[in-house]
């Protein structure tokens, strides 16, 4: 059981380019989420997921896509990465939407657009 | 989303008891207080959540007051390990939102 696992860790792009940070959980759980952390801040919300098939957004949407064709994996895409994407992203999963059930977090992706 | 209200920064001597409160005036009826911490930059790691009674575990209790308009995370025997950004969130019912405030930063000194 490892929990929510993030790739890569690490990652710089140049402007413009695009990519996908990969998310998986081996929980069956049916909540997944993305969030990002600037320096000295705290976590925003980007986007969510209640299910296989369902996204949504969070407080922080733009740039980034979303798909959920498995309860197991939650990709984030940049399309065209800025440098204002710099910064730590954590994915978060949970057994349901409810509020009634503990969140666990991956260690983070750490990006840089140069 | 309810919004919540921490103390910017915090310290406390080791050994001691941390009282780290939080204000959440605008919660409503179905929303659960949650409560995580950050070390280094880590991922987020959970501590503890309630609806309106008390709650402890082996980590922490959790205080909210009978309005439920306030809260109060209490790490009993603070250690130097303790030190971390601490976040009181008021997570929904009905999306499952976690959204973060600025977060408490404890500074458990020797």
């Amino acid at each position: 059981n490892a929990g929510v696992t993030q790739t890569p860790k690490f990652q710089v792009l140049k402007t413009g380019q695009s990519m996908t940070l990969q998310c998986a959980q081996d929980m069956n759980h049916e909540y997944m989420s993305w969030y990002r952390q600037d320096p000295g801040m705290g976590l925003r919300l980007i986007h969510y997921s209640v299910g296989a098939g369902i996204t949504d957004q969070g407080e922080v949407p733009n740039g980034y896509n979303v798909s959920r064709s498995t309860t197991e994996d939650f990709p984030l895409r940049l399309l065209s990465a800025a440098p204002s994407q710099t910064s730590v992203y954590f994915c978060a999963s949970s057994p349901y939407g409810g509020a009634n059930t503990e969140a666990f977090f991956g260690q983070g992706t750490r990006l840089t657009v140069v | 989303d309810a919004k919540t209200t921490q103390p910017t920064s915090m310290d406390c001597a080791e050994g001691r008891a941390a009282n780290l409160p939080c204000n959440h005036s605008t919660i409503s009826g179905n929303e659960y207080v949650y409560w995580y911490r950050q070390i280094h930059s880590q991922g987020p790691q959970y501590i503890i959540h309630g609806l309106k009674n008390n709650e402890t575990n082996e980590m922490a209790s959790l205080i909210i007051t009978e309005d439920r308009k306030s809260s109060t995370l209490i790490l009993p025997h603070a250690t130097l390990r303790d030190t971390a950004v601490y976040y009181c969130i008021v997570r929904s019912s009905n999306t499952g939102k976690l959204i973060f405030g600025q977060g408490t930063t404890l500074q458990v000194k020797p």
